[in-house]
C-alpha cells in the first residue's frame, strides 16, 4: 500500500537523551515536511525537504535536527537542546514542490512523552 | 504577523444537524486554503481552494472562500457521528503551511 509510515507510534525519551523519528514514504514525493501538535494549538512546521540532501528549518527548527539521505525517508532528531520535546509529530509528504498547489499527505504520527 | 484562526474551537451536535465551521486568515501571498479532516491520528486531505466564490462540494460537506473578507467556511449537512473529528484549516505563506488550532466536532447519535 502507498502512503507514509511512521514509527515508533509511542516514545519515551529521558532527560538528556536524543532520539530519533522515523518517517518513510514510497510515494515518490518530492518534498516532505515535519509538524509538531501540541493540544489546543495548530500544526507548525519544523523542518521540510524538497530535495535529497537538502533541508530547511521552519517556524520551530531549534532543538531538532533532520537528514534527507533519501528520497523516501526523512528522519527527525529530538536533541537535549530541546527542553519541552512531548507533542505529537507528524510527518507530511506532497508531490510537487510548490506548498500552496501540492496536497500535503500525512503519516499517523508519534506521540513523544518525557519520562 | 501571518495567522490563521478557527471557530469554534469546539462544536457538539446530534446526528442530523448542519455545522459551519469557520477559518479567518492573514497572511501575505495568499494563494490557496486548504481543509483537513484529523480523525484520530493522521489529518486527511478535503479541500483546497483558491478562488473566491467557488464552492467545493464532496457529498456532504462543502466549502468556499472569500478573499475579501479573509476567511473560508466549511458546511457539513446532516452530520453523522463518523464526522466526528479535528477539522483544520491551514494556509500556505511562502514555504510554510500556517494551520489553524481546529475545530474539535463531537457528533452525538
Amino acid at each position: 500500500d502507498g502512503g507514509i509510515t511512521q514509527s515508533p507510534k509511542y516514545l519515551f525519551r529521558k532527560e538528556g537523551q536524543n532520539v530519533t523519528l522515523s518517517c518513510e514514504q514510497n510515494l515518490n514525493h518530492d518534498a516532505m515536511y515535519w509538524y509538531r501538535q501540541d493540544p489546543g494549538q495548530g500544526l507548525r512546521l519544523i523542518y521540510y525537504s524538497q530535495i535529497v540532501n537538502d533541508f530547511q528549518k521552519g517556524d520551530i527548527a531549534e532543538g531538532y535536527s533532520v537528514s534527507r539521505e533519501k528520497k523516501e525517508s526523512f528522519p527527525l532528531t529530538v536533541t537535549s537542546a530541546q527542553k519541552n520535546p512531548t507533542a505529537f509529530y507528524l510527518c507530511a509528504s506532497s508531490a510537487g514542490l510548490d506548498i500552496a498547489k501540492n496536497i500535503q499527505y500525512f503519516g499517523a504520527g508519534t506521540r513523544l512523552s518525557v519520562l | 504577523e501571518d495567522k490563521v484562526v478557527q471557530s469554534p474551537l469546539s462544536l457538539v451536535v446530534h446526528e442530523g444537524d448542519t455545522v459551519t465551521l469557520n477559518c479567518s486568515y492573514e497572511v501575505t501571498n495568499f494563494r490557496s486554503l486548504l481543509w483537513y479532516k484529523q480523525e484520530k491520528k493522521a489529518p486527511t486531505f478535503l479541500f483546497m481552494l483558491t478562488s473566491s466564490g467557488i464552492e467545493k462540494k464532496s457529498g456532504r460537506l462543502s466549502s468556499i472562500l472569500d478573499k475579501k473578507e479573509l476567511f473560508s467556511i466549511l458546511n457539513i449537512t446532516a452530520t453523522q457521528t463518523g464526522d466526528s473529528a479535528i477539522y483544520l484549516c491551514a494556509v500556505p505563506n511562502n514555504n510554510d503551511m500556517r494551520f489553524g488550532a481546529g475545530t474539535r466536532l463531537t457528533v452525538k447519535p
